[in-house]
C-alpha cells in the first residue's frame, strides 16, 4: 500500500527563520507532488505542486522534486506566524485521481 | 477563491443510525470526493465521483457507504448503519476536472460522532 511519509512531525521555527519540511513516497510509480497547508479547523489549501525533478519558487515557498529518491521537500523562507499549520504532503499517479496524504508536519512559527 | 462548504460542521448519532453528511462543491467542477481523517491520523480517500457514477473507492468506502448527487444539488455521502469506528472527519473536495494532476479544492469537514 502506498504510503507517504513526512518528517519532522512538528517543527518550531523563530519568526524570519527557514523552515525545511521534508516528504518522501514508497511508490515508485507516483507522479504528482502536493504540499497542502491546513490551519487548525479549517479546509486544507493547496500551496504548491510540483511534477517534474528540480525546484519551483513561489513568494517565500521553495519546492524540491527528486524523482529518482521519491522525495519532496518544502521550504518556507522569512517565516511568519501566519505560516504556523500543519503541512500535508500528497501524492498521486498518472493513472488514477487517488491522492494518499501523509500525516503531516506541524509547523509553530514564534514570534 | 473557489470554496467548497461541508453541512454540517459537526454530527454526533448513536451507533446504528443513519447519516448524512453533505457537500457543496464549487460552481463549475465536476468530480467530487471524499476523505476520512481519525484524529491524529493522515487524511485518507474514501471515494471520488463524476458524472453519477462512482469512479474509484478504496477499501474504507465499506457497504455500509454510499454517495449520490441527485440533479446538481449537495454531493451527499451516506452511512447506514453507522458504526463507532466512524467516528472522524469527513472532509468533501472537488475539481474542476479529472486526473491526477489537477488540484483538488477542500472543505472545512464535518467532525462525525459515533457513540
Amino acid at each position: 500500500q502506498q504510503k507517504v511519509q513526512q518528517s519532522p512531525e512538528s517543527l518550531i521555527v523563530p519568526e524570519g527563520g527557514m523552515a525545511s519540511l521534508n516528504c518522501t513516497s514508497s511508490d515508485r510509480n507516483v507522479d504528482y507532488f502536493w504540499w497542502y497547508r491546513q490551519h487548525s479547523g479549517k479546509s486544507p489549501k493547496m500551496l504548491m505542486s510540483i511534477f517534474s525533478n528540480g525546484e519551483k519558487e513561489e513568494g517565500r515557498f521553495t519546492v524540491h522534486l527528486n524523482k529518482a529518491s521519491l522525495h519532496t521537500s518544502l521550504h518556507i523562507r522569512d517565516s511568519q506566524p501566519s505560516d504556523s499549520a500543519l503541512y500535508l504532503c500528497a501524492a498521486s499517479k498518472a493513472n488514477t485521481d487517488k491522492v494518499v496524504f501523509g500525516t503531516g508536519t506541524r509547523l509553530q512559527v514564534s514570534p | 477563491g473557489p470554496k467548497v462548504l461541508q453541512i454540517p460542521s459537526h454530527q454526533i448519532i448513536d451507533m446504528g443510525q443513519m447519516v448524512t453528511l453533505n457537500c457543496d462543491p464549487v460552481s463549475n467542477h465536476l468530480y467530487f470526493y471524499w476523505y476520512k481523517q481519525i484524529l491524529g491520523q493522515q487524511m485518507e480517500f474514501l471515494v471520488n465521483f463524476y458524472n453519477g457514477k462512482v469512479m474509484e473507492k478504496s477499501k474504507l468506502f465499506k457497504d455500509q457507504f454510499s454517495v449520490e448527487r441527485p440533479d446538481g444539488s449537495y454531493f451527499t455521502l451516506k452511512i447506514q448503519p453507522t458504526a463507532l469506528e466512524d467516528s472522524a472527519v469527513y472532509f468533501c473536495a472537488s475539481s474542476r476536472t479529472g486526473g491526477p494532476s489537477y488540484e483538488q479544492y477542500f472543505g472545512p469537514g464535518t467532525r462525525l460522532t459515533v457513540l
